[in-house]
Formats: structure tokens, sequence, C-alpha cells
């Protein structure tokens, strides 16, 4: 299995674009979720999907940023408008029912100007 | 709210060294703890998890070890080696999971 694969691996964009990430997850895993990393907070979980619906988004900084995980093999994190406070590696992690650990992707570095 | 602080922050010892990272967190209603690697500029990749029912885990050179009722564990690695070098995380698992902040390991040849 190739793990869980996320794009685009570095995205640099002005602030005001809109910055989408994506994510595949490990094939026949039914969780998946969406974490941002930063030197100040650490790694923060956003948001998890089960069976493709979201099921806790409190961790969703504000309404500039959606998920959506429109199938089992394919999640997107949205930020629109982006800033430069959003600068930071996000990481997409799956994991199926009944197994506690998570694999993680490699994870997408934003860096917003 | 759950809170997991990891002590030190950053360790470098010499290669063939035992060492000990620590991990506290606050509430004790968990369902789990693991423990991270992280290598710079890469994801994560899990080491050990340990369910709230047991007192320990243990991979290789790697033991990890669990207190519930003190909000405690340990991650124990044995004759360290250069390529032990990486960033080290625990991670609750109550409602979410929490993540400390991780202990920087050097392991000098």
């Amino acid at each position: 299995d190739a793990g869980v694969i996320q794009s685009p691996r570095h995205e640099v964009t002005e602030m005001g674009q809109e910055v989408t990430l994506r994510c595949k997850p490990i094939s026949g895993h039914d969780y998946l979720f969406w974490y941002r990393q930063t030197m100040m907070r650490g790694l923060e979980l956003l948001i998890y999907f089960n069976n493709n619906v979201p099921i806790d988004d409190s961790g969703m900084p504000e309404d500039r940023f959606s998920a959506k995980m429109p199938n089992a093999s394919f999640s997107t994190l949205k930020i629109q408008p982006s800033e430069p406070r959003d600068s930071a590696v996000y990481f997409c992690a799956s994991r199926t029912s009944g197994v506690e650990t998570q694999y993680f992707g490699p994870g997408t570095r934003l860096l917003v100007l | 709210k759950q809170e997991v602080t990891q002590i030190p922050a950053a360790l470098s010892v010499p290669e063939g060294e035992n060492l000990v990272l620590n991990c506290s967190f606050t509430d004790s209603a968990i369902y789990n703890l693991q423990w991270f690697r992280q290598d710079p500029g890469k994801g994560l990749t899990s080491l050990l998890l340990i369910q709230s029912s047991q007192r320990e885990q243990t991979s290789g050179r790697l033991n990890a070890s669990l207190d519930k009722s003190s909000g405690r564990s340990t991650l124990y690695i044995a004759a360290s080696q250069p390529g032990d070098s990486a960033t080290y995380l625990c991670a609750v698992s109550s409602s979410r999971l929490t993540f400390g902040e991780g202990t920087q390991l050097t392991v000098n040849p």
C-alpha cells in the first residue's frame, strides 16, 4: 500500500487566495483526520470523518476553513481566504475501525505570504 | 480539556546510552496512549500504543509504560543509536487525540 497520500507537498500563496489541500487515505480505512502543526501550538486536530461523515469539527479555527470527504478515497481541506497565520504543516491521517493506530501522510507545508 | 506535557523538550545523548522520555496528561479518563516518531520534514510514525487497561508495551529497543492514575507515561529507549535521532511525540486518546509538544532527541555518534 502506498500509505496516506497528500498533495501538494508544498504550497506558497498570497494572502487572500484560496488554498485546497488534498488527501487520499489508505484503502479500507474508514476514519480520516486533518491536523495542523505549528511551532507555537504543536499538533492540533482540526476535523475528523468516519465513513465520509464529519464527526468532530470543533478544531476548525474559523469559517475560513472547510473540509469535505465526497467519497471514501478522497478528502479536501480548503482555506478561503488564506491569511499569513494559516502558515503551517497540514497532515492527513487515517485508520480503520477497531484499530487505534493512525497512519499519517507526509504533510503539506503551507506558506501564506 | 486534556493537556499533554512532554519533558524534556530536547535531549542530546552519546550513542549507546539508555534514555527515558516523559509524558504527562491531566485527564486520566483515556482510551489509550500512543508514542510517535517524527523525522524532520516528515509525517508521524506510530511506535507504540498502550491501551488504558495495559501497563506497558515493548517493541524492539523501545518500551513504553503507562500509569493512568498518575497521568504519566515513559518511553524507554535502550542502547540508543544515531538513527534514533528524531522528535518523539506522546498522544493521548480521550474524546480526541491530544498531542504533546514533543521531545527532540539527538543521539551523537
